[in-house]
């Protein structure tokens, strides 16, 4: 079975502050994507990657960026959080039959 | 710009009824995928069914199945016999064609809430 993995399941950060969400895929997955979940808006893509050091901005990356040093990892930065970033982060990685594969999420509370 | 639209913001239905939950879906492309996800109260995404726009076959598994068609942009889901363990929400989703093959990102609608009364 596909396996991601979120750094935290919950996480509470003060405005300002710089803030890591770490995902980890074990199937060698080359794509990577963030996405955010906020009640009425559904889904939002924010950064993906189709390879390591690369990435590409979804529909809502300000006030984001992303690092892909490594296949298996895919971070996401807040690089000064706000109370707008509160929110459901969920990492997916898709596997060779296209479907994407989704994380637990990391429910950020920033404050 | 791709667009994914679930009205159905929420249904309640008595088990063992059937239930059919609408997706309508604007795309440019020629070549996309369609999807469905699961998220139960866990919060988890699970997936459910991948199509491309070259397959318009109606597909079946199980008490589900889907109904796509190009004609009206629709890719909609049914369930049969509906179950408690149905009730979450789901989600419809679209993604164009990546230039190195494969799905790009996806586009979600906003998903619809099915509440399963037994």
């Amino acid at each position: 079975d596909v396996k991601v993995t979120q750094s935290s399941r919950y996480l509470v950060k003060r405005t300002g502050e710089k803030v890591f969400l770490e995902c980890v895929q074990d199937m060698d997955h080359e794509n990577m994507f963030w996405y955010r979940q906020d009640p009425g808006l559904g889904l939002r893509l924010i950064y993906f990657s189709y390879d390591v050091k690369m990435k590409e901005k979804g529909d809502i990356p300000e006030g984001y960026s992303v690092s892909r040093e490594k296949k298996e990892r895919f971070s996401l930065i807040l690089e000064s959080a706000s109370t707008n970033q509160t929110s459901m982060y969920l990492c997916a990685s898709r596997g060779t039959g296209d479907e994407q594969y989704f994380g637990p999420g990391t429910r950020l509370t920033v404050t | 710009a791709q667009k994914v639209t679930q009205a159905q913001t929420e249904i309640s239905v008595v088990e063992k009824e059937d239930v059919t939950l609408d997706c309508v879906y604007e795309t440019r492309d020629t070549t996309y995928y369609l999807f469905w996800y699961k998220q139960p109260p866990s919060g988890e995404l699970v997936f459910l069914i991948r199509r491309n726009s070259f397959d318009e076959q109606n597909e079946i598994s199980g008490r589900y199945s889907w109904n796509f068609q190009k004609s009206t942009s629709s890719f909609n889901f049914t369930i049969t016999a509906s179950q408690v363990v149905d009730s979450a929400v789901y989600f419809c989703a679209l993604s164009g064609w990546y230039s190195g093959g494969g799905a790009d990102g996806l586009t979600f609608g906003k998903g619809t809430h099915l509440i399963i009364q037994p």
